[in-house]
């Protein structure tokens, strides 16, 4: 079953912060985010072990509430290359496969 | 450092004509993966392979087939294309070990069928 992403989209300044979340309906092992740049293939981020860790790149972040079933990335001080579509993939072991969210467009404004 | 190689980058068909989109990783990875991408729709999965010899449907496999050519190349068959299968393909292999799946994709391959 697909995640459900929110927001579908976002538009911020240079500088701004912003939440996108994640959040499944089955017990999940581990949550991927992902960046695909227009044109381009999906990037890995990071991910979230069942454990409930928060981990973090550079500015960007994000937290596993495991009893929510819900993920958060956190893009603080937005700069202009985190423009992209924001994708979560969702991981019950034993599926042995990723299912995408349907992604948050994010656009950063000079 | 070539990683997820797939071909071609774009394919225009007509209804029922066949093709095979090819995706080969230098990796050394033991899992491959094939999504179609649609607007509003993020990544499906089409059909994976967990291992060399083996291959698995995902959520939207119809009018697809593939084949585990060896460890390094997974292929994506489409028999008799339809219109609904104009999208965008994405080729993904899994690091080995990792236990978690994460995944390297390949550029991409945009089919219009029309």
């Amino acid at each position: 079953q697909q995640p459900v992403q929110s927001p579908q989209a976002v538009i911020l300044r240079e500088g701004e912060d912003a939440v996108i979340n994640c959040s499944s309906s089955k017990a999940l092992y581990s949550v991927h985010w992902y960046r695909q740049k227009h044109g381009e293939a999906p990037v890995f981020l990071m991910i979230l072990l069942k454990g409930g860790e928060q981990k973090g790149h550079d500015k960007i972040s994000a937290s596993f509430n495991e009893k929510k079933q819900q993920s958060s990335l956190y893009l603080t001080a937005s700069q202009l290359s985190y423009s992209g579509t924001y994708f979560c993939g969702t991981d019950r072991r034993s599926a042995r496969q990723l299912t995408f969210g349907s992604g948050t467009q994010l656009t950063v404004l000079p | 450092n070539a990683g997820v190689t797939q071909t071609p980058k774009f394919q225009v068909l007509k209804t029922g004509q066949s093709m095979t989109l090819q995706c080969a990783q230098d990796m050394n990875h033991n899992s491959m993966y094939w999504y179609r991408q649609d607007p509003g729709m993020g990544l499906r999965l089409i059909y994976y392979s967990a291992s060399e010899g083996t291959t698995d449907k995902g959520e939207v496999p119809n009018g697809y087939n593939v084949s585990r050519l060896n460890k390094r190349e997974f292929s994506l068959r489409l028999e008799s294309a339809a219109p609904s299968q104009t999208s965008v393909y994405f080729c993904a292999s899994t690091t080995p070990g990792s236990g978690a799946n994460v995944l390297t994709f390949g550029a991409g391959s945009r089919l219009t069928v029309l």
